[in-house]
């Protein structure tokens, strides 16, 4: 079946530091991969599509300066939280589909503690 | 954009009472419903889905419908057993969105023995 992996899966930092998180698809090529946001006992929230070769596509309130997106290789997005602080703090989660698939694979998550 | 309501937002039922979770979406463009079952701080995993083209499917103790005029579908589990205690999630995802999923508020299902 198809793998998701995320790096790290927690992370602690200060507030006013940056953040980055890692997606990667292990045995497919993604040309897609999405990434969410879970605040504790809450839905998965989309926070951004990831376009390799392009740039993402935000949701609305989402502040793309503050969460950068680099979708860089077929296999690879990566999400950077700048200047982080405490209501940042939340379960990242990206989620990819293989070319033809309808079920999205999801990451096991990144839990963001902001200090 | 796509709009999707769950309810109810807690459920308990009784080992071996089946459990009923609905939802409903507001954009008739949706053609994928997935159900995801996620435990405490662990990443959602399928447990079924269904296209637009199809009413019903079924897995072993777990079936979900489709109501594509009336723009709900339902996720019904038999037999419950304790180990289904979790949280259900509905989803919807059109080709308008880039196939990215809405999902619904969540349900958290309790199973007492």
């Amino acid at each position: 079946g198809a793998v998701v992996s995320q790096h790290p899966s927690r992370v602690i930092c200060k507030s006013g530091t940056s953040v980055k998180i890692e997606c990667r698809s292990l045995d497919f090529q993604a040309t897609t991969m999405f990434w969410y946001r879970q605040f504790p006992k809450q839905s998965l929230m989309l926070m951004a599509t990831s376009n390799e070769g392009s740039k993402a596509t935000y949701e609305q309130g989402v502040e793309k300066d503050k969460f950068l997106i680099n979708h860089a290789s077929l296999t690879l997005s990566t999400l950077t939280v700048t200047s982080a602080h405490p209501e940042d703090s939340s379960f990242y989660i990206c989620s990819a589909s293989p070319v033809g698939y309808n079920e999205q694979f999801f990451g096991p998550g990144t839990r963001l503690t902001v200090l | 954009g796509e709009n999707v309501e769950q309810h109810p937002s807690t459920l308990s039922v009784q080992e071996g009472d089946s459990a009923v979770i609905k939802c409903t979406y507001s954009d008739s463009a949706s053609n994928y419903f997935p159900w995801y079952k996620q435990e405490l701080g662990k990443r959602p995993q399928l447990i079924i889905d269904i296209r637009s083209n199809v009413g019903e499917k079924k897995d072993q103790r777990i079936a979900v419908t489709l109501n594509k005029t009336a723009k709900h579908f339902s996720l019904h589990i038999t037999e419950t057993q304790p180990e289904d205690s979790a949280v259900y999630f509905c989803a919807a995802r059109t080709s308008n969105s880039g196939y990215a999923l809405n999902f619904g508020k969540g349900t958290s299902l309790l199973v007492t023995p």
